[in-house]
């Protein structure tokens, strides 16, 4: 089993909808996550850096994180076709340096 | 202009030889990753350093080698015993540093290398 396991899509949407990516993990150690978008042929680029459980957002982009569950999500509200792309969750444990990341999940925003 | 420069972009070798990929960055992190992807998958750990002088083996360390002299710098040299080493090379920095001040990874813009 891998450690992050994540929906590799492609996912594909109308421009204006809201999007939901999300990730599973089994180590309940991590407490650190992370959502990346990737165009291609580029190197990822981070969109959010949560730590431990609950909500953050930044502009039209929230980020859930349920512990619990072993569960973190990535809503992009009023989708656009710039934010075609791979997104890619992360995440790590407190105190080792090693960054888990999932499969990523191909998006298209169609105009 | 902070960041990580990864070069080149673009980069071909024939089969046999040995090439290194070149990582510098000015975020001044601690530790250091090397990454492969192949098409329509994630990032596979090759090699990672969290400290100069200090590195460790990640997932798929066989046929690389790197090194960490310098705080800045993390080059990765692709050996001719990489049987398959056409892939794009992403180099990130981040992590739990010095006083463990926690951060997220900032990668590079990658290498693209490919066997002729």
């Amino acid at each position: 089993q891998k450690e992050v396991e994540q929906d590799p899509g492609p996912l594909s949407v109308p421009e204006g909808a809201i999007v939901s990516l999300n990730c599973t993990y089994s180590n309940s150690a991590f407490q650190y996550f992370m959502w990346y978008r990737q165009y291609s042929r580029k190197g990822p680029e981070l969109l959010m850096y949560t730590y431990s459980s609950g909500n953050k957002e930044d502009g039209r982009f929230t980020a859930q994180v349920d512990k619990s569950s072993k569960y973190i999500s990535l809503f992009i509200r009023d989708s656009q076709p710039s934010d075609s792309a791979t997104y890619l969750c992360a995440m790590r444990t407190y105190n080792f340096n090693k960054f888990y990341f999932g499969s990523g999940t191909k998006l298209n925003v169609k105009p | 202009d902070g960041g990580i420069t990864q070069s080149p972009k673009y980069l071909f070798r024939k089969e046999g030889q040995n090439v290194t990929l070149s990582c510098e960055q000015n975020l001044n992190h601690d530790a250091m990753y090397w990454y492969r992807q192949d098409p329509g998958q994630g990032l596979r750990l090759i090699y990672y350093s969290q400290i100069v002088n200090d590195f460790q083996k990640g997932d798929i360390a066989e046929g690389y080698s790197v090194s960490r002299e310098k705080k800045e710098s993390f080059p990765l040299t692709v050996t001719s015993a990489q049987k398959n080493p056409t892939a794009f090379y992403l180099c990130a920095a981040g992590g739990q540093g010095t006083f463990l001040v926690n951060t997220e990874a900032f990668f590079g813009q990658g290498t693209r290398l490919t066997v002729v």
